[in-house]
């Protein structure tokens, strides 16, 4: 079975980092995404990992460890605008089905 | 980039209704689509595997002859919520694998439905 867990709310202040952690326990894996949800509207695409090390994209980055079965997403530079729900997936590698985590709310006050 | 579009984006039923969704993938071919729903504050769980010309494969605990679903093409799948209960009431939402050779998924928009 999938077994994804990431911390309910995260808060931090206009400009700082956050780091927001995914641990997960999965059968069969093949890939993790990080996605950006606000309320009402769908996920969107921030990241992808499949390998271990770190991803950097803008002020965004993630991070993959196969063997413990972990992973962060870094955003640096806070914006208001970057409230939202941070949810990691995984891929699972013999069905190509995409199991999300629990899901952080990240709040972010000026 | 690939696109889903879902409708409707919001509807609102009466109890004992039944309420279809549609997803279709615009300018790509979709063998597979994902079905999700989502309760407020809460992730998305994955309710079923829509597969282009086969029976969808459900997740543990949802409940398939409720929950009716249809890929009867490779462009469009449907989701049918039959006898529509006001526990129903959640946001669902589509996705499809891009492409074999492209790890991406795109999702649909969402439906928010009520009901009543």
């Amino acid at each position: 079975g999938q077994n994804i867990d990431q911390p309910t709310e995260m808060t931090a202040t206009e400009g700082a980092i956050v780091q927001i952690n995914c641990t997960y326990q999965t059968s069969g894996f093949n890939g993790l995404f990080w996605y950006q949800q606000h309320a009402g509207e769908a996920p969107t695409f921030l990241s992808y990992n499949v390998l271990d090390g770190l991803e950097e994209k803008g002020r965004f980055s993630s991070f993959l460890s196969r063997s413990k079965g972990y992973s962060y997403l870094l955003l640096k530079e806070l914006q208001m605008k970057d409230s939202a729900s941070y949810l990691c997936a995984v891929r699972d590698h013999n069905t190509d089905k995409l199991i999300f985590g629990t899901g952080t709310r990240l709040q972010v006050f000026p | 980039g690939a696109v889903v579009s879902q409708h409707p984006s919001r509807v609102i039923c009466k109890s004992g209704t039944s309420v279809k969704i549609e997803c279709r993938s615009l300018d790509f071919q979709a063998t597979t689509m994902f079905w999700y729903r989502q309760f407020p504050k809460q992730s998305l769980m994955l309710m079923a595997t829509s597969n282009e010309g086969s029976k969808a494969t459900y997740e543990q605990g949802v409940e398939k002859d409720k929950f009716l679903i249809n890929h009867a093409s490779l462009t469009l799948s449907t989701l049918t919520v039959t006898s529509a209960h006001p526990e129903d009431s959640s946001f669902y939402i589509c996705s499809a694998r891009e492409h074999p050779a492209n790890y991406g998924y795109t999702f649909g928009s969402g439906t928010r439905l009520t009901v009543v």
